[in-house]
């Protein structure tokens, strides 16, 4: 049983670049959430969405940044212009189709590095 | 709003200690579940434990066991006979309702446990 897949583990990019991250859940699971962990900092929520909707982007920067789970393919967590400050660990989780089980299952994280 | 407060920013122990890390949380919601959360050097998350906000019992599992009380909002994680491997920061959380389908978590800013041999 494969978990909750993240790739790439490592992405550095340039200021103004843009970064893609992306994100496959555990088998049978439509709900995913992505938090952004700053160095030194807790987990932050950004977003939680279920296959192709967006349910909740409370946490979501208001520029640059977007989220898709579409009906095919992994969750993609898109940073557009890249800048320093957005050097952190993303996380991505999931969770059955069940509702507030507090089942939730996290991947390895993303660790973006911007120059 | 929800709220989960670690206030230990960083502890060191030598090996064999019991450490006793504390979690508070804050939250209007009657039903809710807490979590402890280990994040190693390496980074990933492991996930320790879940607890219903209905289910009061203390539960041991292995060295580590929990105390949760709702009476004083806390929900704490001991080691008991710590070890280097234990060294990690340990994050506490909670889950938020929302419109009662979600599992959206409230992290705390973890607590740092130094484990010196």
């Amino acid at each position: 049983n494969a978990g909750v897949m993240q790739n790439p583990r490592h992405l550095v990019r340039r200021r103004g670049q843009e970064a893609r991250l992306r994100c496959s859940p555990m088998k049978g699971h439509s709900h995913v959430y992505w938090y952004r962990q700053l160095p030194e900092e807790g987990l932050k929520f950004m977003v939680y969405l279920q296959k192709e909707n967006i349910i909740d982007e409370s946490g979501m920067p208001k520029e640059r940044f977007s989220a898709e789970f579409p009906k095919e393919g992994p969750s993609i967590l898109r940073i557009q212009q890249v800048v320093r400050g957005d050097s952190a660990a993303y996380f991505c989780a999931s969770s059955p189709r069940t509702v507030n089980t507090g089942e939730l299952f996290f991947g390895e994280g993303s660790r973006l590095t911007v120059l | 709003a929800q709220k989960v407060t670690q206030a230990q920013t960083e502890i060191s122990v030598v090996e064999k200690e019991d450490v006793t890390l504390d979690c508070v949380y804050e939250t209007r919601d009657t039903t809710y579940y807490l979590f402890w959360y280990k994040q190693p050097p390496s980074g990933e998350l492991v996930f320790l434990i879940r607890r219903n906000s209905f289910d009061e019992q203390n539960e041991i599992s292995g060295r580590y066991s929990w105390n949760f009380q709702k009476s004083t909002s806390s929900f704490n994680f001991t080691i008991t006979a710590s070890q280097v491997v234990d060294s990690a920061v340990y994050f506490c959380a909670l889950s938020e309702a929302f419109g009662g389908a979600t599992n959206k978590l409230i992290f705390g800013t973890g607590t740092l446990l130094a484990v010196q041999p």
